[in-house]
């Protein structure tokens, strides 16, 4: 398996532009993840889904970010308009009913800077 | 504040000795711990996953404990390699809620 896949592996951008990052999960997992990551706060959940459903979005930092799952194996993380305090590694996790007892499997990120 | 902290933020070691690596938390309720590692530029992958009942889970050389009452894990690392080098972050899990801690930088040197 190939694992978790995430587009683009990095991605710059000038303040104000939309970002799309992407996430395809592991086949067979219904659960998928969008975390933050900085060097200040740490990893942050941003929100997750469970057989494409968004269950918890709270972690979702305001307005500007939206994210979709249309189907299993596919998930958006959309940033409009983009802000330089937005710069931060992204990560996209899959797992099977939720990783309460496997875990969840992580992909490479999408470092993103925002100018 | 934060619902789980890590002790100590960082640490260096030399390759071949022990280091054990603290999570204290106050997530209630309680459902589930994990330890991740976390390899610089990568994404984190699964130490250790641990509910209630479970005191102490191993993997290889990472042994994880876990008392529930009061609301405490360890991670040790036994005979530390250079491939150990990495950040290590506690995740508690609870009411359908996940809980983070910052991580514990751990550097081993030859």
């Amino acid at each position: 398996d190939a694992g978790v896949i995430q587009s683009p592996r990095h991605e710059v951008t000038e303040m104000g532009q939309e970002v799309t990052l992407r996430c395809k999960p592991i086949s067979g997992h219904n659960s998928l993840f969008w975390y933050r990551q900085t060097m200040m706060r740490g990893l942050e959940l941003l929100i997750y889904f469970n057989n494409n459903v968004p269950i918890d979005d709270s972690g979702m930092p305001e307005d500007r970010f939206s994210a979709k799952m249309p189907n299993a194996s596919f998930s958006t993380l959309k940033i409009q308009p983009s802000e330089p305090r937005d710069s931060a590694v992204y990560f996209c996790a899959s797992s099977y009913d939720q990783g309460a007892l496997t875990g969840q499997y992580f992909g490479p990120g999408t470092r993103l800077t925002v100018t | 504040k934060n619902q789980v902290e890590q002790s100590p933020q960082s640490l260096i070691i030399l390759e071949g000795k022990n280091c054990t690596l603290q999570c204290n938390y106050t997530v209630s309720p309680f459902s589930n711990l994990r330890w991740y590692k976390q390899d610089t530029g990568r994404g984190p992958v699964s130490l250790t996953i641990m509910t209630f009942s479970e005191n102490t889970k191993s993997n290889g050389r990472y042994t994880a404990t876990l008392d529930a009452d009061t609301k405490q894990s360890s991670l040790h690392i036994t005979a530390s390699q250079l491939s150990d080098s990495a950040s290590y972050i506690c995740v508690v899990s609870g009411n359908n809620r996940l809980a983070f801690g910052k991580g514990n930088q751990v550097v081993v040197i030859p």
